[in-house]
Formats: C-alpha cells, structure tokens, sequence
C-alpha cells in the first residue's frame, strides 16, 4: 500500500507570507505527527495527533504555526508570517496507535526567502 | 540542550566489516529507542527498537545495545554492505508522552565503501 505522502515536495515563499503544507498518512493509521529537519540537525518533534484532536502540541515554537486534522485523516500544517527561520524540511509521520512504530513521509523542503 | 546525541558526524567503513554507530542520552525518563536510517531526499525509515527493559536487540545484521546505567546505546551493523549508506538517527522517547513524541539525535552519516 502507499506510504505517507507530503505536498508540496519543495515550497519557496517569501518572508511575510502564509503556507500550507499537506500530509496523506497511511490509510489506517490513527496517530500523526509533524516534525521540523533543520539543516545538520536531527527531527523535531512539532506536533502529534489522535484522531481528529491534537493530543499533544508542546513542540509547536510559537503561535504562527498551527496544524488541523479535521477528518481524522488528511493533516495540514499552517506557517503564518513566515520567517527565514522557518525554512526547513517538515516531516510528517503516522502510525496505527500509540507506541507503534511511526512511518514518515519525504517531506516538504521549505525556503522562505 | 540537545537530550540526545550522537557525537560522531560520521563514519566510513568497508564493506564486510563491522560499523558502529553511537547514541548517548542525558534524560533518564526515556524508556523507548529507536534507530532510524534516512537516503537522500527520502524520510526517515524504521530499523529496530530497544525497550529499557532489555539491553539488546538483534534483527538479522542490525544488533542495538542499550547500557542504560552510562545512558548509552549503540548500533551494530554486521557485515556492512554498500546500500547501508545512509544517515542514522538515533531516537528516544516515554512512557510518560505515551512513547508519541520522539526525540532525535543530529544523526551519523555512514559510509560503507565497497
């Protein structure tokens, strides 16, 4: 079956501006989780959901960025006013349940200009 | 403060021998580790795991020792073949997250020449 999936692959934006970035996890899988790959750095955790709620936020860095999983599938997470900071690769994974081996996308490469 | 650590940048070894790649971790409240391996332009894929309650797991070539008294595990790679080129991350979590928010390492790039 297919894989967790990321959309766009690559985005460059400009300082100010707002995006979207878009994870499919695997078809099943309950949890979700965002993560941030900054360059020479190991993932970091953002964001994790069960179900449709966000169960536990505390990696979010401030409150420009913001997630939704309105149907307890498709994730998208939300950058306002983006910064040069914020560029990064921005993982996303998802797993069957809790403690369960989490399975991650390719990810976005995120450039804010 | 970087609870996680891996202290090698990377690692070139030949093919057949055996490659050993290092994880040291500060917080004692971890209890779950993993070890991840990431290709170029690709996510991070699952290799294996240790529970805090053992002090080995071995999987066909791929062999994680946890000593949890120094806070240290490493990965055992035997015998190493080209494809295993990739970076390892090395990753902890708890049960007091409910093991979801994982904590990773800023990786090793192995290089295993032929």
């Amino acid at each position: 079956g297919a894989g967790v999936s990321q959309t766009p692959s690559n985005k460059v934006t400009e300082k100010g501006k707002y995006v979207e970035l878009r994870c499919d996890p695997i078809s099943g899988h309950t949890a979700l989780y965002w993560y941030r790959q900054s360059l020479g750095q190991g993932p970091e955790f953002l964001i994790y959901f069960q179900g449709t709620g966000a169960a536990d936020d505390s990696g979010l860095p401030n409150d420009r960025f913001f997630a939704v999983r309105p149907e307890g599938s498709v994730s998208t997470l939300k950058i306002q006013r983006t910064e040069r900071g914020d560029s990064a690769v921005y993982l996303c994974a998802s797993s069957q349940g809790a403690a369960n081996e989490q399975f991650f996308g390719p990810g976005t490469r995120l450039t804010v200009l | 403060d970087q609870q996680v650590k891996q202290n090698s940048p990377s690692l070139s070894v030949q093919e057949g021998r055996i490659s050993i790649l290092n994880c040291d971790y500060t917080n004692s409240m971890f209890d779950y580790f993993l070890w991840y391996k990431k290709y170029p332009a690709e996510g991070p894929t699952f290799l294996i795991s240790i529970s805090s309650i053992k002090d080995k797991n071995e999987d066909g070539r791929f062999t994680v020792f946890l000593n949890k008294s120094a806070k240290h595990l490493s990965l055992h790679i035997v015998p190493s073949q080209p494809g295993d080129s990739a970076v390892y991350f090395c990753a902890a979590s708890a049960q007091d997250t409910g093991f979801q928010k994982l904590v990773f390492g800023t990786g090793t790039r192995l290089l295993v020449s032929p």
